[in-house]
């Protein structure tokens, strides 16, 4: 069974710019959900997808997308980059209908925004 | 009120000491609870759910209490490789995870 995957591990863009970061889901899983952990601080909420649909969101700009495609893998995009989106993007995957289960996140996108 | 709030860290421990972190929520409409761990630069990592009963896996033990609201792990026969941050993690329903700050649980020799 492989587990999530993220791709790609380590990424630099400077501020302004536009960054795509993509997630495969774990296999039978058909909901994907992404988080951002800032230096020193806990995951934080962006949004989840489930049938290709935004299916709840965080406190996150509408600079912050994403999209699911019909094999349950995932993108994050986030458009004119600023400084404090410099953080470790964590991505889960997770069977709908699981309500209480447990995340198992994949080894997650390091951003850097210069 | 932040949603999930930890004791605030480090926690700098001997070998074999027992080491207990606590943890509160606001919501009491969570449904369910999990000690997550996390080493340095690497993603999170489930530790172990937490129950109403209290649970127990090895050298670690969770307990959960809704009237109050707190969460608490503790370690026991603290190890070397027990270093690392741990996350109290409250689910609010359809696989929602909200992380507190996390506490960094330093063992030393």
């Amino acid at each position: 069974e492989t587990g999530v995957t993220q791709s790609p591990t380590h990424l630099i863009k400077t501020r302004g710019q536009q960054v795509t970061l993509r997630c495969s889901s774990q296999s039978g899983h058909n909901t994907v959900s992404w988080y951002q952990q800032a230096l020193g601080q806990g995951p934080q909420f962006i949004f989840q997808y489930y049938r290709e649909e935004e299916n709840g969101r965080g406190n996150f700009p509408p600079r912050f997308s994403g999209l699911q495609f019909p094999n349950y893998s995932s993108e994050l995009n986030v458009n004119a980059l600023e400084l404090d989106d410099s953080a470790l993007y964590l991505c889960a995957s997770s069977l709908a209908g699981e309500f209480n289960s447990p995340l198992h996140f994949g080894n997650g996108t390091r951003l850097t925004v210069t | 009120r932040k949603e999930v709030e930890q004791d605030p860290g480090p926690f700098n421990v001997p070998e074999g000491a027992t080491v207990a972190f606590n943890c509160t929520y606001s919501n009491s409409a969570s449904q369910s609870f999990f000690w997550y761990r996390q080493d340095c630069r690497k993603e999170p990592k489930l530790l172990m759910s937490v129950y109403s009963s209290g649970n127990e896996d090895g050298r670690f033990t969770a307990q959960l209490n809704r009237a109050s609201q707190y969460i608490s792990l503790l370690i026991r026969d603290s190890k070397l490789s027990d270093s690392a941050t741990y996350l109290c993690v409250v689910n609010k329903g359809y696989s929602t995870l909200t992380f507190g700050k996390g506490t960094m649980l330093l063992v030393s020799p």
